[in-house]
């Protein structure tokens, strides 16, 4: 079955710091493009960040350039997210996601989600 | 960064009814969307690709049409479980970028 597990998430004061995982399982995670995704609370969906199957190349979202950092290992089949500087409009559930094979950049695997709170 | 607008922002239907929700890109994207489905509390379903491409395992009752800078997501017979709210997403450029969002509620 392919799952992706997201933890990290938590409570964290503004200007803080968290780093996200998500273990994936059931596919060839080195061969797929990940995206992170979140969702403030009753609020739509905001696409992150995606990175490349061999971690070379990534993106981000200009509201986080600059303070989240994507990355994965694909010996352990984990993508991370490092989030610093955080603010409160941080405060979302954070997806992590599979691009849908072939380079669609569509999403077709989504975790659960982690809740991250940024207040004080 | 393409900005992609729903409407209705919410529709009231029935068991049974068709119901459609449009989709329009601020620039063309050939055929690059994507609809998904979203119960409260869980994680978005990917529906449709492409535009057309339904899904593997989605009922057919859910189809989708379009291109360029407008795009249909139709719902044939509502059934209770298709209760949710739907989202059109681009994949024809970075940042992705979503609708705000259709609710589908219950009339």
């Amino acid at each position: 079955e392919v799952q992706l597990v997201e933890s990290g998430g938590g409570l964290v004061q503004p200007g803080g710091s968290l780093r996200l995982s998500c273990a994936a399982s059931g596919f060839t995670f080195s061969s797929q493009w990940m995206h992170w995704v979140r969702q403030a609370p009753g609020e739509g969906l905001v696409w992150v960040s995606r990175i490349n199957s061999d971690g070379s190349s990534t993106s981000y979202a200009d509201s986080v350039k600059g303070r989240f950092t994507i990355s994965r290992d694909n010996a352990e089949n984990t993508l991370y997210l490092q989030m610093n500087s955080l603010r409160d409009e941080d405060t979302a559930v954070y997806y992590c996601t599979r691009d849908k094979p072939g380079n669609y950049y569509y999403i077709d695997v989504w975790g659960k989600g982690t809740t991250v709170t940024v207040s004080s | 960064d393409i900005q992609m607008t729903q409407s209705p922002s919410s529709v009231s239907a029935s068991v049974g009814d068709r119901v459609t929700i449009t989709c329009r890109a601020s620039q063309g994207i050939s055929s690059w969307l994507a609809w998904y489905q979203q119960k409260p509390g869980k994680a978005p379903k990917l529906l449709i690709y492409a535009a057309s491409s339904l899904q593997s395992g989605v009922p057919s009752r859910f189809s989708g049409s379009g291109s360029g800078t407008d795009f249909t997501l139709t719902i044939n017979s509502l059934q209770p479980e298709d209760f949710a709210t739907y989202y059109c997403q681009q994949g024809n450029s970075f940042p992705l970028t979503f609708g705000g969002g259709t609710r589908v509620e219950i009339k």
